[in-house]
């Protein structure tokens, strides 16, 4: 799979709209863009995910490049419950399906 | 989004003992889950892939012999880890593949303190 980069920590204030940037620059035409993140001590929770258009659910929005080498995650409220470490990941839909986990960004949200 | 239940939360053993951990996908079938591993301030490492039916694959550096992975039905996977040290504390979490939505769910995880 290929590999992302992203911040190792982010600030944002309360209320206000959370970005993580994520790059994936040797991104394949079939992997697809997913994020995930996780609270301390739990297991982590999905987010999103998408292969090249945007993406929006009630968590979330993930806006993809046009070519495809970077993403952006927006929280669009953030809450003091969002802090989190958050994780981009590019994953091959196939036999194995294996997510393999980089060390993500850690989104602190000050009151 | 769907359910993936991780028993027991917990657990603390004694060094040398087994210690089997429990992953259920409540709502959905799984042919494949995964299991990880997580130290402190580390990120998750994937130990193996769970089959059901098969073998599990695992990851290089990761021993079969000291990691047992079972995946009899397809809402069912379980790890033993035999024979337990303590450089085996962790953090083990879980995940099973919907197929059908294409997302990977997590269970809560499971932490393991070897005495």
């Amino acid at each position: 799979d290929a590999k992302t980069t992203q911040p190792p920590s982010m600030d944002c204030a309360e209320g206000r709209a959370a970005n993580l940037p994520c790059n994936h620059s040797t991104i394949s035409g079939n992997e697809y863009v997913y994020w995930y993140r996780q609270i301390h001590s739990q297991g982590p929770q999905y987010i999103i995910h998408g292969l090249k258009n945007n993406e929006t659910n009630e968590m979330a929005s993930l806006i993809i490049t046009e070519d495809r080498k970077s993403s952006t995650l927006i929280l669009p409220h953030a809450t003091l419950r969002d802090t989190a470490v958050y994780y981009c990941i590019v994953r091959v839909l196939g036999a194995t399906n294996k997510l393999i986990f980089g060390t993500g960004t850690l989104l602190a949200v000050q009151p | 989004g769907a359910v993936v239940s991780q028993h027991p939360s917990w657990v603390i053993c004694k060094s040398g003992t087994s210690v089997k951990i429990e992953c259920r996908s409540l709502d959905f079938q799984a042919t494949t889950m995964f299991w990880y591993r997580q130290f402190p301030k580390q990120s998750l490492m994937l130990m193996a892939t769970s089959n059901e039916g098969s073998k599990a694959t695992y990851e290089q550096g990761v021993e079969k012999d000291k990691f047992l992975i079972n995946h009899a039905s397809l809402t069912l996977s379980t790890l033993t880890v035999t024979s337990a040290h303590p450089e085996d504390s962790s953090f083990y979490i879980c995940s099973a593949d919907d197929r059908q939505r294409n997302i990977q769910y997590f269970g809560a995880g499971t932490r393991l303190s070897v005495l």
